[in-house]
């Protein structure tokens, strides 16, 4: 079956780097999201990537893809205090179907 | 990108009680989803909410307890019924919008006493 798991916390200095991991086991995978859940909201999809694609960058966003290793990872250039929030991966098998979340990370900004 | 309103965007309700939840997208969208976010868990698929047709249900997740109606493209509602206090969680719905991108309204956060 499908399963998606994340570190739970991370904390970065304002301004550095920051990189969530997320590892899933399924190798049908298609479809691995990354979403941004903000205190008292809902998710806010940030990125995506496809299964045949090993990099995709969106301005400060840059997702990594190693299927070999099933391994997923968001880096956050020049982290901001606005970038505090629970980062979701999440994957699909065929693009059109339900969401398996991971566990979420709490990225916490240190000032 | 589909900009989806869910109703209310939070209750308190009594146990044994119903309520239900509305979602609506501003544009015709394919699919879609309902979603329950247990406090300080990640989210769960309760059902596919199908136009026209009875919604499919995850496993754990039955008819009785969750009854989905969607009546057209861009509208659904998810009725939590005969509420105790495990039912207390954010309910998100979602929405696919083209072959891969799914978003989410802001929920609807639940407290069951």
């Amino acid at each position: 079956g499908e399963d998606v798991e994340q570190s739970l916390f991370l904390s970065v200095r304002e301004g550095d780097s920051s990189v969530i991991n997320c590892t899933y086991t399924d190798s049908s995978s298609t479809y691995l999201y990354w979403y941004k859940q903000e205190p008292g909201a809902g998710l806010q999809l940030l990125t995506y990537i496809f299964s045949n694609m090993d990099m995709k960058q969106d301005q400060r966003l840059t997702v990594l893809l190693n299927k070999k290793d099933k391994h997923l990872s968001l880096r956050i250039a020049d982290t901001q205090t606005g970038d505090s929030a629970i980062y979701f991966c999440a994957e699909s098998l065929f693009g059109n179907e339900k969401l398996t979340f991971g566990t979420g990370t709490r990225l916490t900004i240190i000032p | 990108s589909a900009v989806i309103s869910q109703k209310p965007s939070r209750d308190i309700c009594q146990r044994g009680t119903s309520l239900t939840i509305q979602c609506q997208v501003d544009s015709q969208v394919t699919m879609m989803f309902w979603y329950r976010q247990q406090p300080g868990q990640s989210l769960t698929l309760i059902a596919t909410a199908n136009q026209g047709s009875e919604a499919t249900y995850e496993s754990g997740f039955v008819i009785d307890k969750f009854p989905i109606s969607r009546p057209n493209l861009t509208f659904s509602t998810l009725t939590v019924s005969n509420m105790s206090p495990e039912d207390s969680s954010i309910y998100l719905c979602s929405a696919q919008q083209g072959s891969y991108e799914q978003y989410f309204g802001p929920g609807t956060r639940l407290t069951v006493t």
